[in-house]
């Protein structure tokens, strides 16, 4: 039972336009949720998070919403680059343990 | 290097072998996480270090996986008897203090079994 999805295995946006990435959620006692960014050929990085008291966070051209009642996340990137282009993973924290999304490719096209 | 490393990087074995995989997290970081990604999956948890505690073991997929942490740094986890389904992309990553704070990854060894 998948307790994090991310139902959108890909998307592409063009250059400069919003790319909207979202993140369900099944498991309420989830109390942080993270963002991190994947390249071909290396780990994860970090890129934005949340706690579950926040409806929203903002970091640059990232903002990440939480909607608790929908059990509903997702990331907003403005204007899109293309160094955007990556594998974007959600995560939900429970005690120390990261529960991971499939994934979602996003691809930006100039 | 200031980040998590991991070696190999590409592992390649027979059905039946054993291997061994090594994470070095970074200096200063007491806790430490195993994780494996298989094709169009999430990441799997696999295994947890925080210090000198008892390990959480409670994400090995059977007793062929076992891992250990040498003087509270370097990782090995093993594979024993390897099988095809262990082909995977296995994940090492440290965090300062507790489990709260920000994860960060290795670039992974990708085992294939044959």
């Amino acid at each position: 039972d998948q307790q994090v999805k991310q139902n959108s295995p890909s998307l592409s946006v063009q250059e400069g336009r919003i790319s909207i990435l979202n993140c369900d959620y099944t498991n309420s006692m989830f109390d942080y949720f993270l963002w991190y960014k994947k390249y071909p050929a290396e780990g994860p990085t970090f890129l934005i998070s949340i706690s579950s008291i926040k409806d929203e966070n903002e970091d640059g051209r990232f903002t990440v919403f939480l909607n608790k009642s929908a059990k509903h996340l997702s990331l907003h990137i403005v204007p899109s680059q293309p160094g955007d282009s990556a594998v974007y993973f959600c995560a939900a924290r429970s005690n120390y343990q990261l529960i991971w999304g499939a994934g979602t490719k996003l691809i930006i096209k100039p | 290097g200031a980040g998590v490393s991991q070696s190999p990087s590409n592992k390649v074995t027979e059905k039946g072998k054993d291997v061994e995989l090594r994470c070095d997290p970074i200096s200063g970081h007491t806790a430490l996480y195993w994780y494996r990604q298989s094709l169009g999956q999430g990441l799997e948890f696999l295994i947890y270090f925080q210090g000198n505690s008892a390990p959480d073991k409670s994400g090995l997929p059977s007793d062929r996986f076992s891992a250990e942490r040498t003087g509270g740094s370097v990782s090995t986890l093993t594979i024993q008897r390897t099988q095809q389904e262990d082909s995977a992309v296995y994940l090492c990553a440290s965090s300062q203090t507790t489990p709260q704070e920000t994860q960060y990854f290795g670039p992974g060894t990708r085992l294939l079994v044959l």
